[in-house]
């Protein structure tokens, strides 16, 4: 198994500020991923960060919004930039190490006023 | 693509009552399967799983089978209990080369009644 520990669990922001959310695994993992999770949806991916490499966006999400690092195998962040209340989500960090079940933070609950 | 279709919600049942949520999918080769659990404040879990045809994935008491022929893979509980209530989604994996991604359902809210 993995544990996440995903930070902050939940913040406020004004529109057109950034918020950075940080994800740290007890464990060496070749890829990370973020979800996002809207009110009464489903999650959807992000993009999936490789430690060493660009992260990789899926269709929708570009890095100029959703920048991510990846320093090392244990730890990512997302920066959710210039902030609009659309972005009011919650947005999960996601490891599968065993290639078979994936693993979840607690999120984080992102409210843009 | 592969694509997940889930039972809409919210389900709401008195204790001790049977539990369906239907969950059908659309994959080409032969994704594995899972039933994810979101409780009330918490993060995402594993409830179970199943990694072939026919298998049958258990956990505190909720089963589902992955069935290829109907392609669907239900949730079911013989006997639901108020901390049972949660959000519970089904989710498919698609394997195509190093992609390990998971296709989620759009979830379905559970509330069992006292």
């Amino acid at each position: 198994s993995a544990v996440i520990s995903q930070k902050p669990s939940r913040d406020i922001c004004q529109r057109g500020t950034s918020l950075t959310i940080q994800c740290q695994v007890d464990s060496q993992v070749t890829m990370m991923f973020w979800y996002r999770q809207q009110p009464g949806q489903s999650l959807t991916l992000i993009a999936t960060a490789n430690q060493g490499s660009e992260a990789t966006y899926e269709s929708g999400f570009v890095i100029d919004k959703f920048p991510i690092s990846r320093p090392n195998l244990t730890f990512s962040t997302l920066t959710v930039s210039n902030m609009s209340p659309e972005d009011s989500s919650i947005y999960l960090c996601s490891v599968a190490p065993r290639h078979t079940e994936a693993f979840f933070g607690q999120g984080t609950r992102l409210t843009v006023v | 693509g592969n694509s997940v279709t889930q039972m809409e919600g919210p389900v709401t049942l008195s204790e001790e009552a049977f539990l369906t949520i239907n969950c059908t999918y659309t994959a080409t080769g032969y994704p594995s399967l899972f039933w994810y659990v979101q409780y009330p404040g918490e993060g995402l879990q594993l409830l179970l799983k199943a990694t072939k045809a026919d298998d049958k994935g258990s956990n505190k008491g909720f089963e589902a089978t992955y069935r290829k022929e109907t392609t669907s893979f239900h949730l079911e509980k013989g006997s639901v209990q108020v901390s049972d209530s949660a959000v519970y989604f089904c989710a498919l994996s698609d394997q195509a080369g190093n992609n390990r991604k998971l296709i989620w359902g759009l979830g379905t809210s559970l509330a069992v009644n006292p």
